[in-house]
């Protein structure tokens, strides 16, 4: 499984747009980033996940470069319930779906 | 989607003893897993449970501390047994999902070990 890089932490103000990067050099042919929400006392959420190109849903979006070696998760106009630790998790899903999470970005949205 | 619940939600246990936490799944899954998660730290994943067959651990989990059931495709259990101070941390359940990389997770159970 590919090894992740990602800010351990960022803030923002309420409203703002918040773009977290991660790298993954390593990332094999096969796999696909996915990222993950969890807020305090909770389990994580999947939220989106991409191949290439962008890929947007109702919660974020996910800019992938050409060479995929990073990825951009965007959240637009964000509220203070926004506030949680994202993770960035790369892998193709094959191997029973198992995951690897790393750090994680702890994202805080001030009012 | 599948909804997941946990029982306990939380437990203080005595040294030495054994606590089992159970996980229920609203449909029927092929894969569940079970995670360890120290407070502000990131999930660690321990196991792999496997439906009629003996669960698969990740590096530094063992059965004989981290037993696993998985008697049924909606139901698994996790016992953490003889416990020790070190053992206290948040344990989630999950359940994979269609998509690649896609797991349902389960609220956690925050397990104290005093």
């Amino acid at each position: 499984l590919a090894k992740t890089t990602q800010p351990i932490s960022m803030d923002s103000y309420e409203g703002q747009e918040v773009n977290i990067t991660c790298s993954h050099n390593n990332i094999a042919t096969n796999d696909y980033i996915t990222w993950y929400q969890q807020f305090p006392s909770q389990g994580p959420r999947f939220i989106i996940q991409g191949y290439k190109t962008k890929v947007t849903n109702e919660v974020a979006s996910l800019f992938i470069p050409a060479d995929r070696k990073s990825s951009t998760l965007s959240l637009p106009r964000v509220s203070l319930s926004d506030t949680a630790v994202y993770y960035c998790l790369v892998g193709d899903g094959a191997a029973g779906n198992k995951l690897t999470f790393g750090g994680g970005t702890r994202v805080l949205v001030k009012p | 989607s599948a909804v997941i619940s946990q029982k306990p939600s939380r437990d203080i246990c005595q040294r030495g003893t054994s606590l089992t936490i159970q996980c229920q799944v609203d449909s029927q899954v092929t894969m569940m897993f079970w995670y360890r998660q120290q407070p502000g730290q990131s999930l660690t994943l321990i196991a792999t449970a496997n439906q009629g067959s003996e669960a698969t651990y990740e590096s530094g989990f063992v059965i004989d501390k981290f037993p696993i059931s998985r008697p049924n495709l909606t139901f698994s259990t996790l016992t953490v047994s003889n416990m020790s101070p070190e053992d206290s941390s948040i344990y989630l359940c999950s359940a994979g999902g269609t998509s690649p990389n896609e797991q349902f997770f389960g609220p956690g159970t925050r397990l104290t070990v005093l």
